[in-house]
């Protein structure tokens, strides 16, 4: 079945540390997204591309970074984590056109920076 | 802006009670209207959507009522199983068809008591 991966599934990391989150899809889908989740906060908007030359910051970008290598490939970074940055983090796709612009969920990274 | 206000939780229930979830939005145009859920363990899926006034959404016993005049989206279901505990989000997608995110509410997690 068509899915949406993420990788790893879970991460512990110490404050100042780089690290990458990944996502992969086979969906064939041009827009992915990267969300982060907090107790409490609902959803916030990392980072979305719709598509590989097409990357736009969300609602809250500072101190992330990514990079689409591929329509299928969208990687998240942390250039230097902080204890603020533990969360559970997913990867989302969805289709260009899509009248309804349904998002399609990766089973999501919990992060954990100490 | 676009906002969207969800009742918050935890909720919980015995099984077959009657379940509802409300959610309002703010929103310029006429927006789509979702409730997505997200089981343990796994990211959001789509659970129901509407996309105009007086639709009603509908899926798995689950259905919610796009009111444009109360601007609610609540989300019922009659009677309510152990496996429906999970967290709820609202969403609205405010410009369907054009390059626009989707906004989630904070979430409601369900507990169903057996």
């Amino acid at each position: 079945d068509a899915d949406v991966t993420q990788t790893p599934r879970n991460r512990i990391t110490k404050t100042g540390k780089r690290i990458m989150l990944e996502c992969s899809q086979t969906k064939g889908h041009d827009r992915m997204y990267w969300y982060r989740q907090d107790p409490g906060l609902g959803l916030q908007l990392i980072y979305y591309s719709f598509d590989v030359k097409d990357i736009n910051k969300g609602e809250i970008s500072d101190g992330y970074s990514v990079s689409r290598q591929a329509q299928a490939k969208f990687s998240l970074s942390l250039e230097s984590a902080i204890p603020n940055q533990t969360a559970l983090y997913f990867c989302a796709t969805s289709v260009a056109g899509d009248y309804y612009n349904e998002q399609f969920f990766g089973p999501g990274t919990r992060l954990t920076v100490l | 802006g676009n906002s969207v206000t969800q009742m918050e939780g935890p909720v919980t229930l015995s099984e077959e009670a009657f379940l509802t979830i409300n959610c309002t939005y703010t929103a310029t145009g006429y927006p789509s209207l979702f409730w997505y859920v997200q089981y343990p363990g796994e990211g959001l899926q789509l659970l129901l959507k509407a996309t105009k006034a007086d639709d009603k959404g509908s899926n798995k016993g689950f259905e919610a009522t796009y009111r444009k005049e109360t601007t609610s989206f609540h989300l019922e279901k009659g009677s309510v199983q152990v496996s429906d505990s999970a967290v709820y989000f609202c969403a609205l997608s405010a410009a369907p068809n054009r390059d626009d995110k989707i906004i989630f509410g904070k979430g409601t997690r369900l507990h169903i008591l057996p």
